[in-house]
């Protein structure tokens, strides 16, 4: 069975600065995705970055990227420049691939809060 | 695009009533999810359809809970009875067919049971 582990429960960000979360996973499949969630107080949850198993690239959107390990299956997600809103808790999630009907499995989450 | 929407926002019960959570999946998306979330247990799926059908309920954690999706723009969740365990916030999600996207959640609804 998959498993998508973050072993972080809470981080702290000064503003401005770069915070990495952690993200480990454990799959037998080759085709699958990864994404990263957030969570704010408000409760939506909301696609933040995602990424496909057979791309080396690693993904980016704006201030957020992430450093994918295929070999060690691990999916960190940085945040740069970080902002009073990122604050939040970001799930991690895995997919398996090969089409629509596969389920999001996710991480136990991280806490991030960014000091002012 | 409305996006997922879910309804009620908040429901408030009382122990022994039934609750239904509804849930309206954004137009062309082809799958549904129900998840559930909890401090203790984080995210769980209770259960998801795939073109209306129920594809995988193992998640649902007992009889008292049911889901159905009479028709791809429409799916209820009902409990019945309710029980104070039963105190979660529960999200829709749905999905299209370009795989390699996320799934796309509603607002949740937060149940608690008195």
């Amino acid at each position: 069975a998959q498993t998508v582990t973050q072993s972080q429960p809470e981080m702290s960000v000064q503003e401005a600065e770069t915070v990495t979360l952690s993200c480990t996973y454990d799959t037998s499949e080759s085709d699958y995705y990864l994404f990263w969630y957030k969570q704010p107080p408000s409760r939506q949850m909301i696609l933040v970055i995602r990424q496909e198993a057979y791309k080396q690239q690693n993904a980016t959107e704006n201030r957020f990227s992430v450093n994918f390990q295929k070999a060690a299956k691990s999916f960190s997600l940085k945040i740069s420049d970080s902002q009073l809103g990122d604050a939040a808790m970001y799930f991690c999630a895995y997919r398996r691939g090969g089409g629509a009907t596969n389920k999001l499995i996710f991480g136990t989450g991280t806490l991030l809060a960014v000091q002012p | 695009d409305a996006g997922v929407i879910q309804s009620p926002r908040h429901e408030v019960t009382e122990m022994g009533q039934e609750v239904t959570l509804r849930c309206k999946p954004i137009s062309g998306h082809n799958s549904l999810f129900w998840y559930r979330q909890t401090m203790m247990r984080g995210l769980e799926l209770l259960i998801y359809f795939n073109n209306n059908v129920p594809i995988d309920d193992s998640g649902m954690p007992e009889d008292r809970f049911s889901a159905k999706m009479p028709n791809a723009s429409f799916s209820t969740l009902k409990i019945q009875p309710s029980e104070p365990r039963d105190s979660a916030v529960y999200f829709c999600a749905s999905h299209g067919t370009a795989s390699n996207y996320g799934y796309t959640f509603g607002s949740g609804t937060r149940l608690t049971v008195v």
